[in-house]
Formats: C-alpha cells, structure tokens, sequence
C-alpha cells in the first residue's frame, strides 16, 4: 500500500502568518497533488505536479505556492495566511492518470 | 475546465433500504472516474473505479453505472448499512492528470 506521510497533523497560526505544509510519499508516483477540503465544497485542487522541480496549477491556486524538490516530496506555502484558508488540507500521489489516488490523512489549519 | 456536481449533498436512509448518489460532468474526454468513501475523521479510500463507457460495476453492496452520453456517473449502495454511513466523493480525470472532485454526500444509515 501507498504511503503518503503529512505533516504537520495540526496547525494554528495567525494573519499574515508563514506557513509550510509538507507531503512525503514513499512510492516513487510521479503525481502529487494537494487539495483542500471544505464543507459544501468537497476536495478542491490547488496545485499538483507531475515529478521534481514541475509545477501545475490547478483550481484555487491564489494564495498558494508549491514547490516539489525531490520525488518524493511536495511543499505547500501559504507565506501571509488568511483566514480564508482555514481548511483540511489533503496530499494525494498517484502513478499514472488511470490510477487511483492515495491520500495523506490530512492537515488541518487554522488562521486566526 | 472540468466541473463535477454531486447530489444530493445529504442524504438518509433506514437499514437495508437503497441510496443512490449521482455525478454529473462537464468534460467530455473525461474518461477515468473514481469513487472514494471518507468515514469521519479519516482520509479518503478507494471504493471503485470505473473505465470505458457504459458501464456497471458491481462491489460489495454497491453498484456503480457510468453514462458517458449524458456524462452521468452514479452509486448505489444496494441494502445499506450503519457501517456505510460515511462521506462519498465522486472523482473524474480526463487525460490532463488533473483530478477533479465532486461536492460529496453525507449518507446517513439509520438503524
């Protein structure tokens, strides 16, 4: 089974605040994804990225950097945090576009 | 670009009866469609996915058909059960790699 690490669980930072969400996965996917989940919104995707150093932007990028420096590692900023972004975050990896996705168990954020 | 709606977004039934859950897409060359269960608290699992045009799929309890003509893809959970309370993303890809997802159900099953 696929195992894609997030960290950290929890984070509570205030406006205008830094902060770096961090995805790893050990299965060598060359996808990865990262959404966020909000009630009535379902999983909405921000950026994704098809290997190192590729970047792709995807529905609600604004506010969002990502980069991916490794295989296996993609990094989600928010570098001045608003309380519209308050939100389950979710990591995803995948191999191939006809495979499914497998997911982190997700970051939860909260900007005050 | 791709918009996926779900619906209905809440839904309750008793034990044993029916539930079904129905996705509409935009994308026609979207080809790749997935469906995932999220109990709470947790992350999101595969319950199926589904190729090709139409199609039934059958699992265990569940049946999911997919009508490529109408871009319609639909589950049915057959006789439900408390266990298959939980929350339901339908997911569609077309060759972009993007994956869109559906709004989600939160299906109740009452005993």
């Amino acid at each position: 089974e696929a195992a894609v690490t997030q960290s950290p669980r929890n984070k509570v930072t205030v406006t205008g605040g830094n902060v770096t969400l961090s995805c790893r996965q050990t299965n060598s996917h060359n996808y990865m994804y990262w959404y966020r989940q909000d009630t009535g919104h379902g999983l909405r995707l921000i950026h994704y990225s098809y290997g190192a150093g590729n970047l792709q932007i995807g529905d609600v990028p604004d506010g969002y950097k990502a980069t991916r420096t490794t295989q296996e590692d993609f990094f989600l900023l928010l570098e001045l945090a608003s309380p519209s972004q308050t939100s389950l975050y979710f990591c995803a990896s995948r191999q191939v576009s006809n495979e499914r996705l497998f997911f982190g168990h997700g970051t939860k954020l909260s900007v005050l | 670009g791709e918009q996926v709606e779900q619906r209905p977004p809440h839904l309750s039934v008793r034990e044993g009866d029916s539930a079904v859950i129905t996705c509409t897409y935009t994308d026609p060359n979207s080809y790749y469609f997935f469906w995932y269960k999220q109990e709470p608290g947790a992350s999101l699992q595969l319950l199926m996915k589904v190729f090709s045009s139409t199609e039934i799929n059958e699992g265990q309890g569940f049946t999911v058909l997919l009508n490529k003509k109408d871009k319609r893809l639909s589950l049915n959970l057959t006789a439900a059960h408390p266990g298959d309370s939980a929350a339901y993303f339908c997911a569609v890809s077309a060759n972009t790699n993007k994956v869109v997802f559906g709004t989600g159900t939160r299906l109740q099953v009452l005993p």
